[in-house]
């Protein structure tokens, strides 16, 4: 059974900082991972997705990172903003039957302070 | 809309009572999944639409959960006899092909058994 863990569980930092947001899985065999930003009361906004093929992605101030082999994710976030504050996920997606079943990590709750 | 939509975005049933909760996926998307967040529990896969295949009915808790997709289109996800532990937010998402695509999620149902 596919474990997703996600490293540190709260993270505050001052704005202007560079961060990383850690995520481990178990089972290598994945189809793609994805990582979620939820604002509290809201539903999930995909970030970035990472194919099992590739390294990594990049959108703006963000960049995904993916080493299958050791089962791991990190997500960079660079020069953060109050605006960046929210909870993380990332989630894994293992192909079975054609459907992309996601299983979640716990969140990393980010916030940044003025 | 453009988005994946969500009705009703709260409910507050009584224990026993039976709930609806209603999902309409971005037009054209031909998958769809229902997830439920608890707290301490985390993102966890409920059941998955793909066309007009069998929904993959792996994640439900117990035989009070069901869900329907018509048409093609919208989704409900029926849970009898509610239970406090059904207590959590219920999302809904959608995508738009088989394949290596990301999630769309909704804003969530956050449902209350007192």
């Amino acid at each position: 059974k596919q474990e997703v863990t996600q490293i540190p569980a709260a993270l505050s930092v001052p704005e202007g900082e560079n961060l990383v947001l850690n995520c481990s899985f178990t089972d290598s065999a994945i189809y793609n991972l994805q990582w979620f930003r939820q604002d509290p009361g809201k539903g999930l906004t995909s970030l970035l997705l990472i194919q099992s093929s590739q390294r990594e992605q990049t959108s703006g101030r963000l960049n995904a990172s993916l080493d299958k082999s050791s089962g791991r994710s990190t997500l960079y976030i660079a020069a953060s903003q109050p605006g960046d504050s929210a909870t993380y996920l990332c989630a894994v997606a293992r192909l079975t039957g054609g459907g992309n079943k996601l299983t979640f990590g716990t969140g990393t709750q980010l916030k940044v302070e003025l | 809309g453009a988005g994946v939509s969500q009705s009703p975005s709260n409910k507050v049933t009584e224990k026993g009572k039976d709930v609806e909760l209603r999902c309409d996926p971005i037009s054209g998307h031909t998958a769809l999944y229902w997830y439920r967040q608890s707290l301490g529990q985390g993102l966890e896969f409920l059941i998955y639409f793909q066309g007009n295949s069998a929904p993959d009915k792996s994640g439900l808790p117990s035989d009070r959960f069901s869900a329907e997709r018509t048409g093609g289109s919208v989704s409900t996800l029926t849970i009898q006899r509610t239970q406090q532990e059904d207590s959590a937010v219920y999302l809904c998402a959608s995508y738009p092909q088989r394949g290596n695509t990301e999630a769309f999620f909704g804003q969530g149902t956050r449902l209350t058994v007192v």
